[in-house]
């Protein structure tokens, strides 16, 4: 069945540091692919998006490419904050009422000042 | 984006004893409800999916007679734990959805602690 890979954690770096969260799928069609993240104490929220292959899904400074060709998603920000400090889950779904969402096991990235 | 009320937040519960989640989707009809339970530091994984009006469908090793879910109307779903033990300690969250929607909105979850 589909599944979602991602790097383990924790992830620590220092503020303004470059930042990569690996994300692999293996998938039977062509899902889209999100990021999630959580901060401490909250529910999840949707970070960014893509439903095609080669689309880029951006937000607050984090990107993402749909890679089909090496089947990966992973996540990317140039500087990050201390308020970036989160758990953040790469996921898949098909969409719809009756496809779920497949999660990844989650990324914890702690900055530190 | 979708408003999703998810409550209890948090609950703690002696063991052997039932706990009911309520999920409400606030803005849209949500003809599925998905139930996740995330244990600490692991992924959210898939309990069970529930159509309005109908039985729902529970994951491989997911106890149907344990974890009772009711999607009796298009705004409400609701979770019951029942004779809840230590193991059963998780966060739940679910997700409304419907035909056509491909992205998730989520509730705050519920923290279940059982003592």
């Amino acid at each position: 069945g589909d599944s979602v890979t991602q790097m383990e954690g924790p992830v620590t770096l220092s503020e303004e540091a470059f930042l990569t969260i690996n994300c692999t799928y293996t998938a039977t069609g062509y899902p889209s692919l999100f990021w999630y993240v959580q901060y401490p104490g909250e529910g999840l929220q949707l970070l960014l998006k893509a439903t095609k292959a080669d689309d880029k899904g951006s937000n607050k400074g984090f990107e993402a490419t749909y890679r089909k060709e090496t089947t990966s998603f992973h996540l990317e920000k140039g500087s990050v904050q201390v308020s970036d400090s989160a758990v953040y889950f790469c996921a898949s779904s098909y969409g719809g009422a009756t496809n779920k969402l497949i999660f990844g096991t989650g990324t914890l990235l702690a900055v530190q000042p | 984006g979708a408003v999703v009320s998810q409550h209890p937040s948090w609950v703690i519960c002696k063991s052997g004893t039932s706990v009911k989640i309520e999920c409400r989707s606030l803005d849209f009809q949500a003809t599925t409800m998905f139930w996740y339970r995330q244990f600490p530091k692991q992924s959210l994984m898939l309990m069970a999916t529930s159509n309005e009006g109908s039985k729902a469908t529970y994951e491989q090793g997911v106890e149907k007679d344990k974890f009772l879910i009711n999607h009796a109307s298009l705004t409400l779903s609701t979770l019951t734990v029942t004779s809840a033990h230590p193991e059963d300690s998780s966060f739940y969250i679910c997700i409304p959805s419907k035909t056509g929607r491909t992205e998730a909105f989520f509730g705050q979850g519920t923290r279940l602690t059982v003592v």
